[in-house]
């Protein structure tokens, strides 16, 4: 079974600081990786994905993410935050060509201040 | 883009009673559901997983007759929380599946609060 570990539970930042969130999976074949946002009182949102090709993945609101396959890794980065990037962070993987579940880190706290 | 609503947002329910939580995915057809639970100021656990037409398939230690799930069409799975107790207060989210590769649609969750 796939498990993800994001090491970063709560990060506080000023605002224009640059970001970068870890995330580490451990499975034994290809996977799908996402990164989902929850603002506060919100739903998830999607913020990226990566199935396959380039490994930096650009997504909404200015963020990225480079899945390095050697490391197991899918860090999550954004060169400038602001206030209103103020929310919980969850990567999440799956096995690659199915509709299967997705297992969640326990995800990262961003708090940005002004 | 693909839409999932989630009803009710909100709900307080008796001790003992019990709470139907409806996932409807408004412009698609999801072949897949799933349901998960999130406690304050943790990740979301898995719950089960329902295929349309076919038992949900539960995760280790969730009790199945406890949270009855039914996928009974391809736009719609209700999750019941049957004899609610205080301890099953907590915020249920469920995702919808369309055809594969489509990504994953979260609806905007159930905070259940059993007094």
């Amino acid at each position: 079974a796939q498990s993800v570990s994001q090491h970063n539970h709560h990060v506080i930042l000023s605002e224009a600081a640059s970001l970068e969130l870890g995330c580490n999976y451990s499975y034994g074949g290809t996977v799908n990786l996402f990164w989902y946002v929850q603002y506060p009182g919100q739903h998830l949102q999607l913020l990226l994905k990566y199935f396959s090709g380039d490994p930096l993945v650009k997504g909404i609101k200015g963020f990225e993410a480079e899945f390095i396959k050697s490391k197991f890794s899918f860090n999550l980065r954004k060169p400038s935050v602001q206030w209103s990037d103020t929310a919980e962070y969850f990567c999440a993987v799956n096995p690659t060509g199915t509709a299967s579940k997705l297992t969640f880190g326990t995800g990262t706290r961003l708090q940005v201040t002004l | 883009g693909a839409v999932v609503s989630q009803h009710p947002s909100r709900v307080i329910c008796k001790s003992g009673t019990s709470v139907k939580i409806e996932c409807r995915s408004l412009d698609f057809q999801a072949t897949t559901m799933f349901w998960y639970r999130q406690f304050p100021k943790q990740s979301l656990m898995l719950m089960a997983t329902s295929n349309e037409g076919s038992k949900a398939t539960y995760e280790q230690g969730v009790e199945k007759d406890k949270f009855l799930i039914n996928h009974a069409s391809l736009t719609l799975s209700t999750l019941t929380v049957t004899s609610a107790h205080p301890e099953d207060s907590s915020f249920y989210i469920c995702s919808a599946v369309g055809q594969v590769g489509s990504g994953y649609t979260f609806g905007s969750g159930t905070r259940l609060t059993v007094v």
